[in-house]
């Protein structure tokens, strides 16, 4: 069974640029999550979505960021415009519940310039 | 709300020597908890996992955890480690209560483990 699938692996812009980053879940998993990662810390939620219903987006910055899961499957983090200080890595998980167990993927890493 | 410390950013140790990763959380209710690895270009792993029952876990690749609630701890140990298990651990708690952000993983800021020949 595939896993978490992330793309692209890695992106570099300049400051200003927008920049997207896409996550397919393990099929059948209804609960999709984006976490943000900085360098040295632990991830933290940006949003969770059940099937296509963002449920959780309190610690999005919804000034520049912005999200979508259109027919509960793909989903897109969406950055414009990017500021040096959302150099990160960007990680996408999915599972098959809210309370079950959480699969990640090998998450995006974000360099702005 | 529930918080994490890891209180050691890396771990160097020799390869064969034993290992412990040190977690404390902070919570007013009953958690979940969780210790996930991260191998260097990968995703987050589960590792292993405190429910419920027995308060000792163990993974099938001889790390384990005891869940130590009056010292809110859930510190991580293996009794020889190798090269392989060079990797970045994050412990993480979850409220064990089913309400609306119960669902939220809440991370610690990782160790750096390192395995030296």
């Amino acid at each position: 069974e595939a896993g978490v699938v992330q793309s692209p692996r890695y992106k570099i812009i300049e400051k200003k640029q927008p920049v997207a980053f896409w996550c397919n879940p393990i099929s059948g998993h209804n609960t999709l999550y984006w976490y943000l990662q900085n360098l040295g810390q632990g991830p933290e939620l940006l949003i969770r979505y059940e099937n296509e219903e963002a449920v959780d987006d309190s610690q999005l910055p919804k000034d520049r960021f912005s999200a979508e899961r259109l027919k509960g499957v793909d989903s897109t983090l969406k950055i414009q415009p990017a500021e040096l200080g959302d150099s990160a890595v960007y990680l996408c998980a999915s599972s098959s519940g809210g309370y079950n167990e959480q699969f990640f993927g090998p998450g995006t890493r974000l360099t702005v310039l | 709300a529930q918080s994490v410390t890891q209180l050691d950013s890396q771990v160097p140790v020799f390869e064969e020597a034993p290992v412990e990763l040190r977690c404390n959380y902070s919570s007013s209710v009953s958690v979940y908890l969780f210790w996930y690895v991260q191998y260097p270009n990968q995703g987050l792993q589960l590792l292993l996992k405190y429910l419920s029952g027995s308060t000792l876990v163990k993974s099938i690749n001889g790390f384990e955890a005891e869940f130590n609630k009056s010292q809110t701890s859930f510190h991580l140990r293996k009794p020889s480690v190798h090269i392989s298990d060079t990797a970045e651990y994050f412990c993480a708690v979850r409220t064990a209560h089913i309400i609306q952000g119960a669902q939220k993983l809440v991370f610690g800021q990782g160790t750096r483990l390192t395995i030296n020949p």
